[in-house]
């Protein structure tokens, strides 16, 4: 069964920074892009980064690039992303999932980013 | 960007009943692949989201044959039939045809 996990999220100041982590199983990690989506409470869905199997390659919206930078480890089997330069607007619950040309198969439990002073 | 545009809040649906949700784009998503890369998901209450349908027409993995999807080009439909208590949720449609990938806002079933 493929399971998603991820952690740390939590209330963070503008301007500070945060590193969300994912711990995949039940599939072959490395074999699979994956990806980050986020929700902002009470709010639709937006796509922030995805990252090839191998991790040469990465992908940003425009409003996360040069502040987010999505990583993995495939020998831990873990997704990353390391948020900086915090901004009230990247407030919300973010989302690991296993990323298949952009359809968005497998979803973990979510964290919640809060962005607040 | 690619622009879905979904009807906030469908027609309340009877238990048994047919529901349709709409999702219209501001582009065809018609992919030179041939393709149309239109997905569905579904949010239940508290929960992640799930895919229900990838490329208009196809369940996904476990998916009851309820769920159906059609359309074409701009217009598309998730079509539930019959309904059953537990479809409460808000079903989002996604596009995958250009970068960045889309969600629409979502639509939220609600039974009468």
């Amino acid at each position: 069964e493929v399971q998603l996990v991820e952690s740390g999220g939590g209330l963070v100041q503008p301007g500070r920074s945060l590193k969300l982590s994912c711990a995949a199983s039940g599939f072959t990690f490395s074999n699979y892009y994956m990806a980050w989506v986020r929700q902002a409470p009470t709010k639709g869905l937006e796509w922030v980064a995805s990252i090839t199997n191998s991790g040469g390659s990465t992908y940003y919206r425009d409003s996360v690039k040069g502040r987010f930078t999505i990583s993995r480890d495939n020998a831990k089997s873990t997704l990353y992303l390391q948020m900086d330069s915090l901004r009230s607007e990247d407030t919300a619950t973010y989302y690991c999932t296993r990323d298949s040309s952009y359809r968005f198969a497998y979803w973990g439990q979510g964290t919640l980013v809060t962005v607040s002073s | 960007d690619v622009v879905l545009t979904q009807t906030l809040v469908a027609q309340p649906v009877r238990l048994g009943d047919q529901a349709s949700i709409s999702c219209r784009s501001s582009q065809s998503l018609v992919h030179s692949d041939g393709h149309t890369y239109l997905e569905w998901y579904l949010q239940k209450p508290g929960q992640s989201p799930q895919l229900l349908i990838y490329e208009v027409s196809n369940r996904f993995s476990g998916v009851p044959d309820r769920f159906s999807g059609s359309g074409s080009g701009t217009d598309f439909t998730l079509t539930i039939d019959p309904v059953e208590a537990d479809d409460t949720a808000t079903y989002f449609c996604q596009q995958s045809w250009n970068d960045p990938n889309t969600f629409g806002a979502g639509t939220k079933l609600e039974l009468k």
